[in-house]
């Protein structure tokens, strides 16, 4: 069973410092790796999409990078705005289309 | 183009009581997906199709029920609701499986059981 992993559950960074949002997976057999925002009482949406074969993907001041043989992955947000705050949710894409989703990474960017 | 959307937004039940929860997407996607969330659980799949007239189970499909007799239209089912499945439930759609695309979300119906 595929089970995903997010450190840490919940953080609190000032205004203008970059965020580091960590996921782990057991299962190295995926097709992608998607990291979605949630914010509260909203649906998800989707940030970015990496490919198995890629290692990382670009969208603005988001960089999400991929290790499928360690089973991890990295998502770096750039110069934090007080509008990052959400949560973020790393997914990956498995088996029969599958999605096995980490239990998110709780943001809070202080003004 | 509307996406996703799901129908009811809330609703409140009482223990016993049955209801269905509708999801419908206009961007013509082969495969839709139920899913419901839970604090501290993150997302859990319970019913999927991989086309109009097919389904299939998910990770957490006992008390619910699943038709997609319509390509757009996914409906999930709960026959006699118990307050375990108080939750919120989201819908997902994709255009294929080959994963290359991600699969777009409704915004969520919450449920209260009582």
């Amino acid at each position: 069973k595929q089970e995903v992993t997010q450190i840490p559950a919940a953080l609190s960074v000032p205004e203008g410092e970059n965020l580091v949002l960590n996921c782990s997976f057991t299962d190295s057999a995926i097709y992608n790796l998607q990291w979605f925002r949630q914010d509260p009482g909203k649906g998800l949406t989707s940030l970015l999409l990496i490919q198995s074969s890629q290692r990382e993907q670009t969208s603005g001041r988001l960089n999400a990078s991929l290790d499928k043989s360690s089973g991890r992955s990295t998502l770096y947000i750039a110069a934090s705005q007080p509008g990052d705050s959400a949560t973020y949710l790393c997914a990956v894409l498995y088996g029969n289309n599958r999605l096995a989703f980490g239990k998110g990474n709780q943001v809070v960017v202080i003004p | 183009n509307a996406g996703v959307t799901q129908t009811p937004k809330f609703r409140v039940l009482k223990t016993g009581q049955s209801m269905t929860l509708l999801c419908a997407q206009d961007m013509n996607h082969e495969y839709m997906y139920w899913y419901r969330q839970d604090p501290g659980m993150g997302l859990r799949l319970i019913h999927y199709s991989v086309g109009e007239g097919t389904t299939a189970k998910g990770e957490v499909p006992d008390g619910y029920n699943v038709s997609r007799l319509k390509k757009q239209n996914f409906l999930l089912g709960l026959e006699s609701a118990a307050p375990s499945q108080t939750s919120v439930y989201f819908c997902a759609s994709s255009p294929s499986l080959a994963g290359a695309e991600t699969q777009y979300f409704g915004p969520g119906t919450r449920l209260l059981v009582l």
